[in-house]
């Protein structure tokens, strides 16, 4: 059983360029996660999706894209990478319901954008 | 959006002493969580508080619900080198599926 994980673990990229972050999980969660986590700004919501197949905005979506086609996996895409997002990305899952309180996390995407 | 406010933003204390942190909402929230990232891994949840005034224990750790339920605070007793980290609060949304997190407050324990 590995939890969630994230592939890949380090990335630099040019402006421009594009990219996608993939999360996996097996542990049958509903509910996926996409944080970006900033020093000193704790971690921000990208965005999250409450089932296959569906996708929703969180605080921070602008720049970003995602899937779920499958429901053990969220993909997070990067369509033209800024230096803006630069960051460490998060990828997290949960079940349903008060349980989704109970969020399990990778263990991060250090990205860097020159 | 909402904003969590944590402090201290960091604290360097000696092996052994007890350590308060604390964490402010300028909005109510319904549940409070509190999550320990070691270097280099994601978070993991500590404690979860579901009640105003809730106080809740998980080994050396004490949380608390504000009564107002805009505030909590994490206690640890006798600090030992393995708490090193970075703590963050979390409040819970109406919805009940959405977290924000406040900035964190970075302990470090010197043997």
């Amino acid at each position: 059983n590995a939890g969630v994980t994230q592939t890949p673990k380090f990335r630099v990229l040019k402006t421009g360029q594009s990219m996608t972050l993939l999360c996996a999980q097996d542990m049958n969660h509903e509910y996926m996660y996409w944080y970006r986590q900033d020093p000193g700004m704790g971690l921000r919501l990208i965005h999250y999706s409450v089932g296959e197949g569906t996708t929703a905005k969180g605080e921070v979506p602008d720049g970003y894209n995602v899937s779920r086609l499958k429901k053990q996996n969220f993909l997070l895409g990067l369509e033209s990478a800024a230096p803006s997002q630069t960051s460490v990305y998060f990828c997290a899952s949960s079940y349903t319901g008060g349980l989704a309180l109970k969020q399990y996390f990778g263990p991060g995407t250090r990205l860097t954008v020159t | 959006g909402q904003q969590l406010n944590q402090s201290p933003q960091s604290m360097f204390i000696q092996e052994g002493e007890d350590v308060s942190m604390n964490c402010t909402s300028s909005s109510i929230f319904n549940t409070w969580l509190w999550y320990k990232q070691d270097p280099g891994e994601g978070p993991v949840l500590l404690i979860a508080l579901y009640k105003a005034g809730e106080l809740t224990s998980n080994g050396r750790l004490t949380a608390q619900f504000g009564i107002t339920r805009k505030d909590s605070f994490l206690n640890i007793s006798a600090s030992i080198p393995s708490d090193v980290g970075i703590y963050f609060c979390a409040g819970v949304n109406n919805a009940g599926n959405m977290l924000t997190f406040g900035g964190g407050t970075r302990l470090m324990v010197k043997p």
